[in-house]
C-alpha cells in the first residue's frame, strides 16, 4: 500500500486560513472515518491535532478543523499564528491487517 | 498523564538486530482499550507505522507488511513496557524510531502520546 498524498508545502500570512489536503483511496481515506492529523516541529515528536476526521484532543485550539470528501481529507488552520509553522502529517486506517498509512507530510510556512 | 520513555542502542551493525524499549508511566501496557505502537521516520520513507501489541483478553500483534518477516513487538507486564525487535537490519532501516499509544480502537491512528524518539543508525 502506498503512502497518502499530501502537498509538500503550504503557506499563509498571520490571521489567514490555510487548508492542507490528504488524498488516498476508497480502501483507506475514502472507506473509513479514521483520519488523523499530526503537527511536528523540528526535532520534536509528532503531536496529535485531529482524529476521526474532525475530533480535537483536549488542548488543541479550535482554529484546527478537519473534513473529508470522498478519498480526500483536509486540515484547515484558521487565524494562522507563527507557532503553527511546522510539518503536518495525515494518517488513515487502511483496512485489512489493521494497517495504518501516513501521508508524506506538508511543510506549513507562516509568512 | 501518560508518558512514554524510550531506550536502546543508537548504533546497530548491518545484519544485526535493532532493539528498543518503551517504558510506560500513567497507564498500563495491559489496558484493554489501548494499543502500543512503533513508528519510524526517515527522509526517504517519511513516517512509517511498523507494528503494535495490545491486550483484549489475550495478547495480539499487528505488523506492517514491509517489515512483517523481521519484526517483533512484545509487551513486558512486569516492567510495564513494550519492546521492538527488528532483525537483519540494513542501512535503509536508519531512522528515528518512536513509540506511541493508540486508543479508541485498533488502527484508528489516534497516536497520543509519542515517545521522545530515538535516532538509530545502521552502520558498520
Amino acid at each position: 500500500q502506498s503512502a497518502l498524498t499530501q502537498p509538500p508545502s503550504a503557506s499563509g500570512s498571520p490571521g489567514q486560513s490555510v487548508t492542507i489536503s490528504c488524498t488516498g483511496t476508497n480502501r483507506d481515506v475514502g472507506g473509513y472515518d479514521y483520519v488523523s492529523w499530526f503537527q511536528q516541529h523540528p526535532g520534536k515528536a509528532p503531536k496529535l491535532m485531529l482524529y476521526e476526521v474532525r475530533k480535537r484532543p483536549s488542548g488543541v485550539p479550535d482554529r484546527f478543523s478537519g473534513s473529508k470528501s470522498g478519498n480526500t481529507a483536509s486540515l484547515t488552520v484558521s487565524g494562522l499564528q507563527a507557532e503553527d509553522e511546522a510539518d503536518y502529517y495525515c494518517s488513515s486506517y487502511a483496512g485489512s491487517y489493521n494497517l495504518v498509512l501516513f501521508g508524506g507530510g506538508t511543510k506549513l510556512t507562516v509568512l | 498523564q501518560v508518558q512514554l520513555q524510550q531506550s536502546g542502542p543508537r548504533l546497530v551493525k548491518p545484519s544485526q538486530t535493532l532493539s528498543l524499549t518503551c517504558a510506560i508511566s500513567g497507564d498500563s501496557v495491559s489496558n484493554n482499550i489501548a494499543a502500543w505502537n512503533w513508528i519510524r521516520q526517515s527522509p526517504s520513507r517519511g513516517l512509517e507505522w511498523l507494528g503494535r501489541t495490545y491486550y483484549r483478553s489475550k495478547w495480539y500483534n499487528d505488523y506492517a507488511l514491509s517489515v512483517k518477516s523481521r519484526i517483533t513487538v512484545n509487551p513486558d507486564t512486569s516492567k510495564n513496557q513494550f519492546s521492538l525487535q527488528l532483525n537483519s537490519v540494513t542501512p535503509d532501516d536508519t531512522a528515528v524510531y518512536y513509540c506511541s499509544r493508540e486508543e479508541g480502537g485498533i488502527a484508528t491512528g489516534t497516536f497520543d502520546p509519542w515517545g521522545q524518539g530515538t535516532l538509530v543508525t545502521v552502520s558498520s
